[in-house]
């Protein structure tokens, strides 16, 4: 088993819809999780930090469910420029940080 | 502005040359890290340094090799026993335990 799974996709959605992926782990020592957007052949981007309690961040919204292991991450009121793969990344309570192979969204006009 | 510089963005060489690929980056992070990219899989850890003259192997190390002598500074060396070196390879660093990674914006090489 991966250590982060995602769905690869791609998600294809009309803009204005919501969409929702979610990112499983393994480790349940895991200790700090985090969304990245990342641009076609471009580097990574912080989306947001996923908090134990869950947060948002304007039209983000991302979870942690401690209990069956992964952390979502839902987008609202999709817009094009939302296109971009999404990168689960997981710290497992050492200095390394293991990332998900990310999952395509795809906001249609 | 602060941030991380990885140079050149673009790197093209000939099978069995070594060539050392730069990062430098003045956020004053103690961690720095290189990860590889290749289509369709996600990033893969190279090598990681979390202080000063200390670095350790991650899960694909062979092939690469890195320094670590300066805070600011931690190049990667890709070593003619790499197999199959043509990837994104992008460097990142992280203030403090259980903080998001910074990026640079990575070095794109080729190898023929």
């Amino acid at each position: 088993r991966k250590e982060v799974e995602q769905d690869p996709g791609p998600f294809n959605v009309p803009e204005g819809a919501t969409v929702a992926f979610n990112c499983t782990y393994s480790n349940s020592a895991s200790q700090s999780f985090f969304w990245y957007r990342q641009d076609c052949r471009k580097e990574p981007k912080l989306l947001m930090s996923v908090y134990s309690s869950g947060n948002e961040d304007g039209r983000f919204t991302a979870q942690l469910n401690r209990a069956s292991q992964y952390i979502s991450l839902l987008i609202r009121d999709s817009k094009l420029s939302d296109s971009a793969t999404y990168l689960c990344v997981v710290r497992p309570g050492t200095y390394k940080y293991i990332f998900g192979t990310g999952t395509r969204l795809k906001v249609l006009a | 502005d602060g941030g991380i510089t990885q140079s050149p963005k673009y790197l093209f060489r000939k099978e069995g040359q070594n060539v050392t690929l730069s990062c430098e980056q003045n956020l004053n992070h103690d961690a720095m890290y290189w990860y590889r990219q290749d289509p369709g899989q996600g990033l893969r850890l190279i090598y990681y340094s979390q202080i000063v003259n200390d670095f350790q192997k991650g899960d694909i190390a062979e092939g690469y090799s890195v320094s670590r002598e300066k805070k600011e500074s931690f190049p990667l060396t890709v070593t003619s026993a790499q197999k199959n070196p043509t990837a994104f390879y992008l460097c990142a660093s992280s203030p403090r335990y259980n903080s998001p990674l910074h990026f640079g914006n990575g070095t794109r090489l080729t190898v023929t």
